[in-house]
């Protein structure tokens, strides 16, 4: 079946530093987002792509979705505290009624 | 609008035992997904219901089941519990397709 691998799993910088996390889908897929969860809280929505090669920046976050769609990044510049969470990509295959596929997370901690 | 609501925030249970979980979508929204969170095996899609239908099915045995309402709002259901059941339960509702979902505060269930 569908599977999205997301590495690495943890990741523990120092303030300032960059950040990236990779997501590899074992099939192409028709969008990925891409999803922030807090300590404590429930995932929540950052950005979705949709075309190949498709680059969107959020202020000090930049992602990138693979020209062949199978594959995506999420890379922040200058880590702050407030970045600390699990960000999540999520995959959906074919058709808006395919079921979205989650990667396994990557767990960002931060050294102040 | 008001967000995704689940109750309970917090259950205990003890082996053998069921338990059914509600979710309320955003208004408007009629696609409602739930997925199962552990620590170890990260966010699990369990099942979406659009317009009372389900149309995707995740990897989980039969004692997990749901169902939509017309008004949109979704259960979730887990018969003979397992230890291995505990988790954070989630859901999700979008407009559908490739829409953002918006993920409820979740429901912890321990399984004692």
């Amino acid at each position: 079946g569908q599977q999205v691998m997301q590495i690495p799993q943890y990741q523990h910088v120092q303030e300032g530093e960059d950040f990236t996390t990779y997501c590899n889908s074992s099939t192409t897929l028709s969008n990925i987002q891409w999803y922030k969860q807090r300590p404590g809280g429930h995932p929540v929505f950052l950005i979705q792509l949709v075309k190949s090669g498709e680059v969107k920046k959020q202020k000090r976050l930049t992602f990138q979705f693979g020209e062949a769609k199978k594959n995506s990044s999420l890379h922040i510049t200058a880590t702050q505290t407030t970045d600390v969470g699990t960000y999540f990509c999520a995959g959906q295959r074919y058709s808006s009624a395919s079921k979205i596929i989650f990667g396994s997370g990557t767990r960002l901690s931060i050294r102040p | 609008k008001a967000g995704v609501t689940q109750t309970p925030r917090y259950l205990i249970k003890t082996r053998g035992q069921q338990v059914t979980l509600s979710c309320s979508p955003i208004s408007g929204h009629r696609s409602v997904s739930w997925y199962q969170q552990t620590p170890g095996q990260g966010l699990q899609f369990l099942f979406e219901y659009f317009s009372e239908t389900q149309r995707n099915k995740g990897n989980f045995p039969g004692r997990f089941s749901g169902r939509q309402f017309s008004n949109s709002r979704s259960e979730m259901n887990v018969s003979t519990l397992e230890l291995g059941d505990s988790a954070l339960y989630l859901c999700a509702s979008s407009n559908g397709g490739t829409d953002t979902q918006y993920f409820g505060p979740g429901t912890r269930l321990t399984v004692l």
